[in-house]
């Protein structure tokens, strides 16, 4: 099974822009991975940010957006606000098997 | 507004059974692909498996494969995740997920003696 990567922590300044990445072991990430991105908040269920790569949910804050960048997804955060901090994991889909990161821990500090 | 409400979880001995629940509402169940993630204690999300939408195509995660098995009843909206020969590493907290977007709060499930 293929192993998804993301830093384990991030500090990002109130205000500050900050970028989450996401590699898979099995080469580049494409937008046939359809990369989501999710949010949890401590003590939380998660929330979906992104799918397919770029596309915001309605509830999405417009400071989140997701691209591809340098082989792997990507989340960039900017203008970032103290409800940003919260653990953050992207999702890639490997012939109908889907696949969790580790996780990112982003703290707005 | 979208609802997903996870149901029947608890305590579990190893090599037991459980079938968790999730009842759907705000939407056209029948209509959307359903999956089920899980979180072990102060651990990451694991994605488990998935249902297409009649209930004929599924999907799952190695570490649950022969052992769980996802199903649907449209007419009721509901999915189900049966759980057999559970392990202490099945212990976590089971979410109900609809096309991966919108996410019930979870039922914990313990496994232990």
């Amino acid at each position: 099974q293929a192993v998804v990567t993301q830093e384990p922590s991030l500090t990002v300044s109130p205000g500050g822009t900050v970028t989450l990445t996401c590699a898979s072991s099995t080469g580049a990430v494409t937008s046939g991975h359809h990369p989501y991105w999710v949010q949890q908040r401590p003590g939380q269920a998660p929330t979906s940010l992104i799918y397919d790569t770029i596309n915001r949910h309605s509830w999405t804050r417009a400071r989140f957006s997701g691209s591809l960048l340098g082989g792997k997804a990507a989340l960039t955060l900017s203008g970032a606000q103290p409800e940003d901090e919260a653990d953050y994991y992207c999702l890639l889909v490997y012939s109908g098997i889907w696949v969790f990161g580790g996780g990112t821990k982003l703290t707005v500090l | 507004e979208v609802q997903l409400a996870e149901s029947g979880g608890g305590l579990v001995q190893p090599g037991g059974s459980r079938r968790l629940s999730c009842v759907a509402s705000g939407f056209t169940f029948s209509d959307s692909w359903m999956h089920w993630v899980r979180q072990g204690p102060g651990k990451g999300l694991v994605w488990v498996s998935q249902i297409n939408t009649d209930g004929t195509t599924t999907t799952y995660a190695d570490s649950v494969k022969g052992r769980f098995t996802i199903s649907r009843d449209n007419a009721k909206n509901t999915l189900y995740l049966q759980m057999n020969s559970l392990r202490a590493e099945d212990t976590a907290v089971y979410f109900c997920v609809r096309l991966l977007s919108e996410w019930g709060q979870g039922t914990l499930l313990t496994v232990s003696s």
